[in-house]
């Protein structure tokens, strides 16, 4: 089955930086990538997704990028700020079954 | 807006007790899924259905059963709870394929003594 890494586990940033976080994944059939944002209290929440006819996708403030010779994709976070602090989950869906999360990535904007 | 609720933000129950966890969507969505999230391992899939009496398992099957005898709500069950279940559950739908937003709810802490 699909195996999804996700790096850094944690990563701290100053309010105004720039955050990247970086998926790898195992099945050269997976065709959909998404990225979930899950605030403190509350459930995950789609916030972008890709699939493997595009290499890279912007709304406002973020970006996913998708290299699928090298079956990696990641999520850019540009100006953050406080409200970006969460835990993100990227996902990938091979074309049967269900969606394979990686393990998370909780991001911390200080002031 | 699509809702999914969860029938109890916290839960206590002691070990060998049967446990319900109900999980309620209101969009009609054909796929329901739980997970299990624990800190550092993310989020693990238990079971999913893609049709009402339908289920399937996911990577954690063991220690837990589903039902889901109408379309918009999905059961997870414990037959006889364990302190390793201690978690934060977390049930989600979605329409369609697998390559469909999931709305998730807001998750059951359960703590079992």
């Amino acid at each position: 089955g699909e195996n999804v890494e996700q790096h850094p586990s944690t990563l701290s940033v100053q309010e105004g930086d720039s955050a990247v976080i970086k998926c790898t994944y195992s099945d050269s059939a997976s065709n959909y990538f998404p990225w979930y944002k899950q605030e403190l209290g509350k459930g995950p929440q789609l916030i972008i997704d890709i699939r493997s006819n595009v290499g890279e996708k912007k709304d406002q403030r973020i970006a996913v990028t998708l290299n699928k010779t090298a079956k990696h994709f990641s999520l850019h976070i540009t100006e953050t700020q406080p409200e970006d602090s969460a835990v993100y989950f990227c996902a990938t869906y091979p074309g049967y079954s269900t969606l394979t999360f990686g393990k998370g990535t909780m991001l911390l904007v200080s002031p | 807006d699509v809702k999914v609720t969860q029938s109890s933000r916290y839960l206590v129950k002691r070990t060998g007790e049967k446990v319900f966890l109900e999980c309620v969507q209101d969009m009609d969505h054909e796929n329901m899924f739980w997970y299990r999230q624990d800190p550092g391992l993310g989020l693990r899939l238990i079971y999913f259905s893609y049709d009402v009496k339908m289920k399937e398992k996911g990577d954690i099957p063991e220690g837990y059963s589903v039902s889901r005898e109408k379309k918009e709500r999905f059961s997870l069950i414990l037959e006889s709870a364990s302190t390793n279940q201690t978690s934060m559950y977390l049930c989600a739908s979605s329409f369609g394929q697998g390559d469909n937003e999931q709305f998730f709810g807001p998750g059951t802490r359960l703590t079992v003594l």
